[in-house]
C-alpha cells in the first residue's frame, strides 16, 4: 500500500507570504496526485489534480508541482481566505490514500 | 448543479450494522465512479471504499475490508455502504464523493457531499 506523508503538519504565515507544503509518496505514483482544501466547517474541495493542473475557478496563486514520489503545493501570496487544512491524495492505485493534512493559519 | 446527499447515519452500538445511502443528482450517475471517504471530527481524511461506474471494480480500505460493502443502483442514481460489525473507531463523518471519471483509480475526487455522522458507542 502507498503511504502519503505531508509536511509540515501546521504552519503560520503572514498575509502575502509564499507558503509551501510538501507531500511524499512511499512509492512512485507518476502524477496521480491531487490537493484538496478544507476550510473550517466545510467539506473538502479539489484545488489541483494531476499534480499540477489547477481546477477551474481556483485562484492562480495556488500551484502544484512534482512527479513520482515528491510533490509540492505552493500558495504564492497567502490570503486570509486561504486559512484551511490542505490534504494531498494519491489516486494511482488502491487503496487510495490521503496525507495527514497541513493546517494553514495567518500569523 | 451536481449534488450528493448522504443519509442513514446515527448512533449505533458496537457490533451492530448500519446502511448509508447517497442520492445523486445533476449529472449522469453511471458515467462516474463513486467513493466513500470518512473523517473523524477534528481529524484527517480516510478513504473507505470506491466503486466503478458499472460496479465492475470495487476497492476497500484494509480497515473496513470484510465488514463494509459498497454497492450502487444506477437506475436509482444511488450509492450505498452497508456497514457490519461496527467498531468505536468507525465513528466519523462519512462523505459520498464523485470521482472525475468512470474508474476508481486514475480519477480524483470532485465534488463531495455534505456528509452523514456515524457514531458507534454503547
Amino acid at each position: 500500500d502507498i503511504q502519503m506523508t505531508q509536511s509540515p503538519s501546521s504552519l503560520s504565515a503572514s498575509t502575502g507570504d509564499r507558503v509551501t507544503i510538501t507531500c511524499r509518496a512511499s512509492q512512485g505514483i507518476s502524477n496521480y496526485l491531487a490537493w484538496y482544501q478544507q476550510k473550517p466547517g466545510k467539506v473538502p474541495k479539489v484545488l489541483i489534480y494531476a499534480a499540477s493542473t489547477l481546477q477551474s475557478g481556483v485562484p492562480s496563486r495556488f500551484s502544484g508541482s512534482g512527479s513520482g514520489t515528491d510533490f509540492t503545493l505552493t500558495i504564492s501570496s497567502l490570503q486570509p481566505e486561504d486559512v484551511a487544512t490542505y490534504y494531498c491524495q494519491q489516486y494511482n492505485s488502491a487503496p487510495l490514500a490521503f496525507g495527514g493534512g497541513t493546517k494553514v493559519e495567518i500569523k | 448543479e451536481v449534488q450528493l446527499v448522504e443519509s442513514g447515519g446515527g448512533l449505533v452500538q458496537p457490533g451492530r450494522s448500519l446502511r448509508l445511502s447517497c442520492a445523486a443528482s445533476g449529472f449522469t450517475f453511471d458515467d462516474y465512479a463513486i467513493h466513500w471517504v470518512r473523517q473523524t471530527p477534528g481529524k484527517g481524511l480516510e478513504w473507505v471504499s470506491g466503486i466503478s461506474w458499472n460496479s465492475g471494480r470495487i476497492d476497500y480500505a484494509d480497515s473496513v475490508k470484510g465488514r463494509f460493502s459498497i454497492s450502487r443502483d444506477n437506475a436509482k442514481n444511488s450509492l450505498y455502504l452497508q456497514m457490519n460489525n461496527l467498531r468505536p473507531e468507525d465513528t466519523a463523518f462519512y462523505y459520498c464523493v464523485r470521482a472525475s471519471g468512470m474508474a476508481t483509480t486514475f480519477t480524483w475526487f470532485d465534488p463531495w457531499g455534505q456528509g452523514t455522522l456515524v457514531t458507534v458507542s454503547s
